[in-house]
């Protein structure tokens, strides 16, 4: 069964740090482009950012430049987001998705707030 | 940026009505290749998106073939032939074509009369 499964979300302070993580099972991980896609409170959907499939090319949406960093372990199948300086605005539910989009893990939660 | 805009945001339809969602690009989503890369997703309440339609028509495995995606250039749809109760949700196009960033449309609710 192909499956992604998000963890390590949870409540951080404002410019703290975060690190999420998503597990991969049921596909050729190491063959895919990887996404992560945020939903804020009653909002919807937001591209966060992709990392090509031997992590050499990352992209991110502008909002989370420089405080965000995307990156894999393909011998673990893992897919990581470190958050640090985490805004309150950041706090959404974070799926890990693959490249095309066509598998959604269920997210984790990230809450910011002192 | 590329800015997505569907329409309506909300969509009330009777059970065993047709529906249809529209969805604008503000630039002409043909890839350099020859293909468009927009895509459809639906939320249904509490659960992870789920694409439904890829590069405009393509049904993805699974999904019903009353659902159903056209369009070119700036301007798709996203129809469903006979609303079902299960179809109750949130709708998003979403345009790979010119990305950093990929975009996403603002969503379009669909609820049952």
């Amino acid at each position: 069964e192909v499956q992604l499964v998000e963890s390590g979300g949870g409540l951080v302070q404002p410019g703290g740090s975060l690190r999420l993580s998503c597990a991969a099972s049921g596909f050729t991980f190491s063959d895919s482009w990887m996404s992560w896609v945020r939903q804020a409170p009653g909002k919807g959907l937001e591209w966060v950012a992709n990392i090509k499939q031997d992590g050499s090319d990352k992209y991110y949406v502008d909002s989370v430049k420089g405080r965000f960093t995307i990156s894999r372990d393909n011998a673990k199948n893992s897919l990581y987001l470190q958050m640090n300086s985490p805004r309150a605005e950041d706090t959404a539910l974070y799926y890990c998705a693959s490249g095309n989009m066509d598998v959604w893990g269920q997210g984790t939660t990230v809450t910011v707030s002192s | 940026d590329v800015v997505m805009t569907q329409s309506p945001l909300s969509l009330p339809v009777t059970l065993g009505q047709p529906a249809s969602i529209s969805c604008r690009s503000s630039q002409s989503l043909v890839y350099s290749d020859g293909n468009t890369y927009l895509h459809w997703f639906q939320q249904r309440p509490g659960q992870s998106p789920r694409r439904l339609i890829y590069k405009v028509s393509n049904r993805d495995s699974g999904v019903p073939d009353r659902f159903s995606g056209s369009g070119s250039g700036t301007d798709f749809t996203l129809k469903i032939s006979r609303v079902e109760a299960e179809d109750v949700g949130v709708y998003y196009c979403l345009q790979g074509t010119h990305w950093p960033p990929y975009t996403f449309g603002q969503g379009t609710k669909v609820e049952i009369k």
